[in-house]
């Protein structure tokens, strides 16, 4: 079956320009989670969905930082006028369970994000 | 705020020889997942530990959860080629979902 698929794979962007990252995770998984990996670190998390509603959204950087996942399925984690600190590696992660804490995550391919 | 702290960053190993990668939490864990990153790549599950002192095996892979849920580690015995990557840990402090990653140790194997 499909994994956790993100789109775009690569985007460069302006500093100060509005950039959309997509995440279409794996068919019926409840949690969705968005984590920021900077180049030779771990991943650092950003926010979560049960479902359509986002339940943790502690780890943002700053208001510029913005995820929806209005029908529980398709999430999408928008970050307006971009900085060139926003350049890093933005991973979607989804899992089956409500206990997501509990249960493996299953991470995208990413979107590389540059911002010049 | 709740850290995950990983050691070694860098590890070179001759093909056979063994590894070993120490996770450590600021605090108590409710449970604790290890990925694997291959270069360019992104996390792949591998495990999760969730009892205090858990032991669990994959093969050539062990992994320990420590007595006071703030501990792990993994070890690979008889290092392969294909065990490059950044290895990672994950803990989980009962926050619904929300995983702290370690900084991930780099396996580096000379064939």
């Amino acid at each position: 079956g499909a994994g956790v698929s993100q789109s775009p794979r690569y985007k460069v962007a302006k500093r100060g320009q509005d950039v959309a990252l997509r995440c279409d995770p794996i068919s019926g998984h409840v949690s969705l989670f968005w984590y920021q990996q900077a180049l030779g670190q771990g991943p650092e998390f950003l926010t979560y969905f049960q479902n359509e509603a986002q339940l943790d959204k502690s780890g943002l950087p700053s208001d510029r930082f913005f995820a929806e996942r209005p029908e529980g399925s398709v999430s999408t984690l928008k970050i307006q006028r971009t900085q060139q600190e926003d350049s890093a590696v933005y991973l979607c992660a989804s899992s089956l369970e409500r206990l997501a804490g509990e249960d493996t995550q299953y991470f995208g391919p990413g979107t590389r994000l540059t911002v010049l | 705020g709740q850290q995950v702290m990983q050691i070694p960053q860098y590890q070179h190993v001759q093909e056979g020889e063994d590894f070993t990668t120490y996770c450590n939490s600021s605090t108590t864990l409710s449970n604790i997942q290890w990925y694997k990153q291959r270069p360019g790549g992104h996390p792949v599950f591998l495990i999760q530990l969730v009892k205090s002192g858990e032991v669990k095996k994959q093969k050539r892979l062990t992994f320990q959860f420590g007595e006071a849920k703030k501990n792990s580690s993994l070890h690979i015995t008889a290092t392969q080629t294909t065990d490059v990557g950044t290895y990672f840990c994950a803990g989980n402090h009962n926050q619904g979902g929300k995983l702290i990653f370690g900084q991930g140790t780099e396996l580096s194997v000379k064939p």
